[in-house]
């Protein structure tokens, strides 16, 4: 059971802009510790997407953006494209839990 | 280039043991954090333990006191000794180097994945 809560799928057509939410608590997100977000394709293992809320590590299209504020975060998509078809997670520290958390993972499919 | 390559999984039967190992590449393990992350099928990613660089170690509720993870600075390896294994423990289970600081801990690279069966 993942103390990070992030919507089941979203969705967009080409060229559109989606976000993703993250929800979490006072004893992570608004713990102050920060955000990560990670996208894993089909069949392939998790690959770091932005780390630190809001940075992208060298590679990543500034397509892709981050951000926090109080207990949630968000992960932005804009100009969609048809590789961005994966399943995207949120990842934070709990202090709660002593121990690094998920969140439960979104599905974007492109229309 | 920076390399994680994990080995040892396999079926085996609850109740029952299985190593699993993940040889670096590219950096020194002894001077970073090393996690495994586990995926069950169909479902999302969970954390499962982390090794410090300077030997501290931390697991979730869920396998705490059953699996056990430690290094081979000589071999640049990091292991996960799993016991007592049961059913709910299938899942693909992944190495991860970490980036660590107190309020920003990540996983900035991945193995590809070693699947773990657990059934009679």
């Amino acid at each position: 059971q993942s103390v990070l809560t992030q919507p089941p799928s979203v969705s967009g057509a080409p060229g559109q802009r989606v976000t993703i939410s993250c929800t979490g608590s006072s004893s992570n997100i608004g713990a102050g510790y920060d955000v990560h977000w990670y996208q894993q394709l089909p069949g392939t293992a998790p690959k770091l997407l932005i780390y630190g809320n809001s940075n992208r590590p060298s590679g990543v299209p500034d397509r892709f953006s981050g951000s926090k504020s109080g207990t949630s975060a968000s992960l932005a998509i804009s100009g969609l494209q048809a590789e961005d078809e994966a399943d995207y997670y949120c990842q934070s520290y709990d202090s709660s839990l002593s121990g690094y958390v998920f969140g439960t993972g979104t599905k974007v499919t492109v229309l | 280039e920076v390399q994680l390559v994990e080995s040892g999984g396999g079926l085996v039967q609850p109740g029952g043991s299985l190593r699993l190992s993940c040889a670096a590449s590219g950096f020194t393990v002894s001077s970073n954090y090393m996690s495994w992350v586990r995926q069950a099928p169909g479902k999302g990613l969970e954390w499962v333990s982390v090794i410090y660089s300077g030997g501290i170690t931390y697991y979730a509720d869920s396998v705490k006191g059953r699996f056990t993870i430690s290094r081979d600075n000589s071999k640049n390896t990091v292991y996960l000794q799993m016991n007592s294994l049961r059913p709910e423990d299938t899942a693909v289970y992944y190495c991860a180097r970490m980036y660590y600081d107190f309020w920003s801990g990540y996983f900035d690279c991945w193995g590809q994945g070693t699947l773990v069966t657990v059934s009679s």
